[in-house]
């Protein structure tokens, strides 16, 4: 596989559910992000880790929790969410640092439905 | 709180026309500038970065930059129907603008 892969593609989930969300980069990048899409909103900054170390929180509820366990690898663990959590969640990655100024490369996104 | 401005509403153009997309930024001591592509159901892409004030083309686009009035523009020459899609706006990684939805009409 190449660039950057998402899954599961579509969750739904109730409310008091536990799921977690998957992205693995295969282009040997050194930061990783999580990003927010919701309808007619811009994309929101979640996370950040560069090199491992999360770099960037903005002010996410703790009902999210990211996991990077190496470079490659990036979790986003979701518990008891509310239906206005329901959204695309695209993770990207990008060569240099999170402090860097390149380009993002990003998944093809989870697609989450919170009942 | 670093905001990107898209202005609103969706964009329609004939085949083979100039649509231009504009943008402007809060934050004045932002570095890099990105426009992605994004088709429907699908994840952004890279069109342009600009760092410099000016202009940059690549094939069919060009960015302009003009950091002292704080604006970003893309352009689109001789449109075709597979650049309809929402073209998004960025300064750095940390804030996007909602978008601009592009349709060109065969």
């Amino acid at each position: 596989e190449t660039g950057v892969t998402q899954t599961p593609r579509h969750l739904v989930m109730g409310m008091t559910n536990k799921k977690s969300l998957k992205c693995e980069q295969h282009l040997g990048h050194n930061a990783m992000y999580w990003y927010k899409q919701s309808a007619k909103k811009p994309l929101e900054l979640m996370f950040v880790y560069s090199l491992e170390e999360r770099v960037e929180n903005n002010s996410v509820p703790s009902r999210f929790s990211p996991e990077c366990p190496n470079s490659s690898h990036l979790f986003l663990h979701l518990h008891t969410l509310q239906p206005e959590d329901s959204a695309l969640y695209l993770c990207a990655s990008s060569q240099d640092r999170a402090s860097g100024t390149g380009e993002l490369f990003f998944g093809e996104g989870s697609r989450l439905t919170v009942l | 709180q670093k905001e990107v401005e898209q202005n609103s509403g969706p964009l329609s153009v004939p085949e083979g026309a100039i649509a231009s997309l504009n943008c402007t930024y809060s934050d004045r001591g932002s570095q890099s500038f990105f426009w992605y592509r994004q088709y429907s159901g699908k994840s952004p892409e890279l069109i342009m970065s600009i760092y410099s004030n000016g202009d940059k083309e690549d094939g069919r686009f060009t960015a302009q930059l003009n950091k002292a009035s704080q604006y970003v523009s893309l352009l689109i020459r001789d449109s075709q129907p597979s650049d309809s899609a929402t073209y998004l706006c960025a300064v750095s990684r940390l804030a996007f603008g909602k978008g601009n939805q592009v349709v060109v009409i065969p």
